[in-house]
């Protein structure tokens, strides 16, 4: 079975620094895809990022991209230019290729000091 | 926009009474998702559906069941709630075997 793990439960970032969250899954699978939610204190998963396993480029979207290493199974999210909306709950998810079905990650708690 | 509906944001409930979380959406997405929120084990899949009146068991169905009469409408049921199903309930939705999950605004359930 697949898994996720995100090994911080909470990081914490100066407002205008860039902050990298961590994540690794273990797969047998070539092709899937791996996300990246935010969770802010008002319950609405967000989409931040996604990237597809068959793409070597890094996913990029404004202030947040991705590290993606495909051999070491990692998949860190990096924000830059950080900023007070910032502050959420972050999950990685995991999708493999034969449905729709996610596997999250513990989560990581982000904090954004003004 | 794609919007995900839930019946409550918060719910309490007693032991052993019988539960109805509903949720619906408006994209006629056919793909619809339940997952329980804990501190410190993200989300877990309890059951998922493809298809009306179609069903899967995710990875943690044990004590819920799950109806699916209309599309647009995928309900949770707890049978006896139990306090260790006091929790946060995350329904989601997408189309097709690619497409992204809209998710709705949780209802965070108390049984007590």
């Amino acid at each position: 079975a697949q898994t996720v793990t995100q090994s911080q439960p909470e990081m914490s970032v100066q407002e205008a620094e860039t902050v990298t969250l961590s994540c690794t899954y273990d797969t047998s699978e070539s092709d899937y895809y791996l996300f990246w939610y935010k969770q802010p204190p008002s319950r609405q998963m967000i989409l931040v990022i996604r990237q597809e396993a068959y793409k070597q480029q890094n996913a990029t979207e404004n202030r947040f991209s991705v590290n993606f290493q495909k051999a070491a199974k990692s998949f860190s999210l990096k924000i830059s230019d950080s900023q007070l909306g910032d502050a959420a709950m972050y999950f990685c998810a995991y999708r493999g290729p034969g449905g729709s079905r996610l596997t999250f990650g513990e989560g990581t708690q982000l904090t954004v000091n003004p | 926009d794609v919007k995900v509906t839930q019946s409550s944001r918060y719910l309490v409930k007693r032991t052993g009474e019988k539960v109805f979380l509903e949720c619906v959406q408006d994209m006629d997405h056919e793909n619809m998702f339940w997952y329980r929120q804990d501190p410190g084990l993200g989300l877990r899949l309890i059951y998922f559906s493809y298809d009306v009146k179609m069903k899967e068991k995710g990875d943690i169905p044990e004590g819920y069941s799950v109806s699916r009469e209309k599309k647009e409408r995928f309900s949770l049921i707890l049978e006896s709630a139990s306090t260790n199903q006091t929790s946060m309930y995350l329904c989601a939705s997408s189309r097709g075997l690619r497409g992204e999950q809209y998710f709705g605004p949780g209802t965070r359930l108390t049984v007590t």
